[in-house]
């Protein structure tokens, strides 16, 4: 089956420890993209990738990092300096960064930093 | 910028109620328009584009019709059921953007 998976679907941590989410795609997709969405919220853009070894910033990157050394995979870093941690992770791939191409979901990681 | 507006929810509807949520945008050049569905927990899904002026998306009973005239892209359905109940997005996407997002509709569905 081709898809988006993430995990851990449900991950804690203390404050101040660093944590990375993980996502993977085996759709061959060019694009993947993180968001953030917290309790009766839309999404916002983390960082989003077009291609390997390139990404950039999205609306809210600071206290968030990424790296893309495969296609297959995005992983997301939470760090400490972010200040409000706690939310709902979704990633998410399209077949290309820069067209109208139809972005498909991951069933989501929910951090929760106590 | 483009942007997307919601009708503001919780929508409250007795099974095989007709279901409309409005959906309109802004957008530089020509977007395609899209409506997601997250049930509890999960991701969202896509439930239905529309890529160009004049297109209809359909899905699962859903449709929804891509209007440039009234910059709109209605979601409707003629008789929902329970298992319809989840938050809903609309969302356009247009050349060299990212995709934007509307704050979602929350759908509760009784029997």
């Amino acid at each position: 089956d081709g898809g988006i998976t993430q995990s851990p679907k449900y991950l804690f941590r203390k404050e101040g420890q660093n944590v990375t989410l993980s996502c993977e795609q085996n759709l061959n997709h060019d694009a993947m993209y993180w968001y953030r969405q917290d309790p009766g919220q839309g999404l916002r853009l983390i960082y989003y990738s077009q291609i390997v070894n390139d990404f950039q910033k999205g609306d809210i990157a600071e206290g968030y990092s990424v790296s893309r050394e495969k296609k297959e995979s995005f992983p997301l870093t939470v760090t400490s300096a972010q200040k409000n941690p706690t939310a709902f992770y979704l990633c998410a791939s399209s077949l290309a960064g820069d067209g109208t191409d139809t972005q498909y979901f991951g069933p989501g990681t929910r951090l929760t930093v106590l | 910028g483009n942007s997307v507006t919601q009708m503001e929810g919780p929508v409250t509807l007795s099974e095989e109620a007709f279901l409309t949520i409005n959906c309109t945008y802004t957008a530089t050049g020509y977007p395609s328009l899209f409506w997601y569905v997250q049930y509890p927990g999960e991701g969202l899904q896509l439930l239905l584009k529309a890529t160009k002026a004049d297109d209809k998306g359909s899905n699962k009973g859903f449709e929804a019709t891509y209007r440039k005239e009234t910059t709109s892209f209605h979601l409707e359905k003629g008789s929902v059921q329970v298992s319809d109940s989840a938050v809903y997005f609309c969302a356009l996407r247009t050349r060299g953007q990212n995709f934007v997002f509307g704050p979602g509709t929350r759908l509760s569905v009784l029997p």
